[in-house]
Formats: structure tokens, sequence, C-alpha cells
């Protein structure tokens, strides 16, 4: 069974402070790892998305994938309120993208 | 530029009743086009995906079926829907560079 596996929170995170989610996937032959964030009632939206193994970063976030711990992580620096939201890891499997149920991410003032 | 175009917003229907959504996409050819299924407090469950008219892959056996009469249409269907298909039904397309454009989602309560 191909599985996307994340802690689903809820993360509590002070604003400012840096929010970080991890995720684990177990097919090997995985390619491509995208982080989605959804918030409550709307659909996701795509905010990163990496290839290759180390970081990538983009404004206030970095991810992470590492596949030989089959490992993907997302950092969120300098958290603001409106990073509030449920963050979904997916992992394209031949195609099509397999999601994890979500990290949700509580960011307080 | 690509967008994607869901409808209903929100649909209420009762035990076994038929249901259509549809989805279309603009602004691009010959997409993949993908349903998807998140039940509240859950993953995106996906239910059906297609690579062309007429082209369609089940993920789920369930009391759901899909269709694509045209190129930028995908069309989710039930004869007569069950409580357990409640949910939020999304839409997506794979544009080519990466990752999924969701469209905005249908939120279908069966009472």
């Amino acid at each position: 069974q191909k599985e996307v596996e994340q802690n689903s929170g809820p993360l509590s995170v002070p604003e400012g402070a840096i929010a970080s989610l991890n995720c684990t996937y177990s097919d090997r032959g995985s390619q491509s790892f995208f982080w989605y964030r959804q918030y409550s009632g709307k659909s996701p939206e795509l905010i990163m998305f990496i290839y290759s193994n180390g970081d990538k970063e983009d404004g206030r976030f970095t991810a992470q994938l590492n596949k030989a711990s089959q490992y993907v992580s997302l950092l969120i620096r300098d958290s603001q309120p409106s990073d509030s939201a449920t963050y979904l890891c997916a992992v394209d499997s031949w195609g099509k993208l397999q999601f994890g149920a979500g990290t949700q991410v509580v960011v307080t003032p | 530029s690509q967008t994607i175009h869901q409808w209903p917003a929100t649909l209420v229907q009762p035990v076994g009743s038929p249901l259509s959504l549809e989805c279309t996409v603009e602004g691009t050819s010959n997409p993949n086009l993908y349903w998807y299924r998140q039940a509240a407090g859950r993953g995106l469950q996906l239910l059906f995906y297609s690579v062309g008219i007429g082209q369609i892959s089940s993920e789920v056996p369930q009391n759901l079926s899909a269709s694509r009469p045209q190129d930028r249409q995908f069309i989710l269907s039930s004869k007569k829907l069950l409580l357990s298909d409640s949910g939020f039904y999304l839409c997506a397309w794979m544009g080519r560079v990466y990752g999924y454009t969701f469209g905005s989602g249908t939120r279908l309560t069966v009472v």
C-alpha cells in the first residue's frame, strides 16, 4: 500500500516563529513532491514543489527532501496568522498525486 | 492563462437522487484531469483520472462514475447517492510544469 503520512496536529506556532512540518512516503519510485496549503472550506493551493534532494527556498518557505529516508519537510519562517491552515503533503506516483491527511497549523499572536 | 471552473459550489441532495458535477478547463488542450474527494477532516482521495476524451480510470470502486465527453470537460456522476457520498469534491488538472491546480470545489451533503 503506497502511503503518504503526516502528523495531523494541530501544530501551534507563536507568531514570528518557525513552523516545521514533516511528511514520509512509502513509494521509493516517487520523484516529485509538493506542499499544498488549504484554508478551511477552500480548495488546496500549491505553495512549494521539490524534485531533488536538499533544500529549496521560496520566500518564507523552505522545502527539504531526503529520498534515501523517504522524507520531505516544509519550514515556514516568520509565521504569520495568515499561515494558519492545513498543509497537505503530496507525492507524485506515476502521474497521480497521493496526498497525506494534512497537518493543521495554528499561528498564535 | 489556464483556469479551471467547477460547479456548483454547494449541493444538498437526498439519498437515492442522481448527481452530476461538472468541471471545465480553459487555456490548455488535452489536459490530464482528476476528481478527488475529501471527507470531513480527511485527506484527498483520488476517485477518477482521465488522460483524454473518453478515457477514464477509476481508482476506487464505488457509487460514482466519471465521463469526459470533450477535451476540457470532466463530469462526475451518480445514479443514486448514498449518505457516504457526502464530501468536498475537487476537480484538478495537471499542468506541464508541476503539480495540480484545483478547482474551487463542490461541497456535497447527502441527506
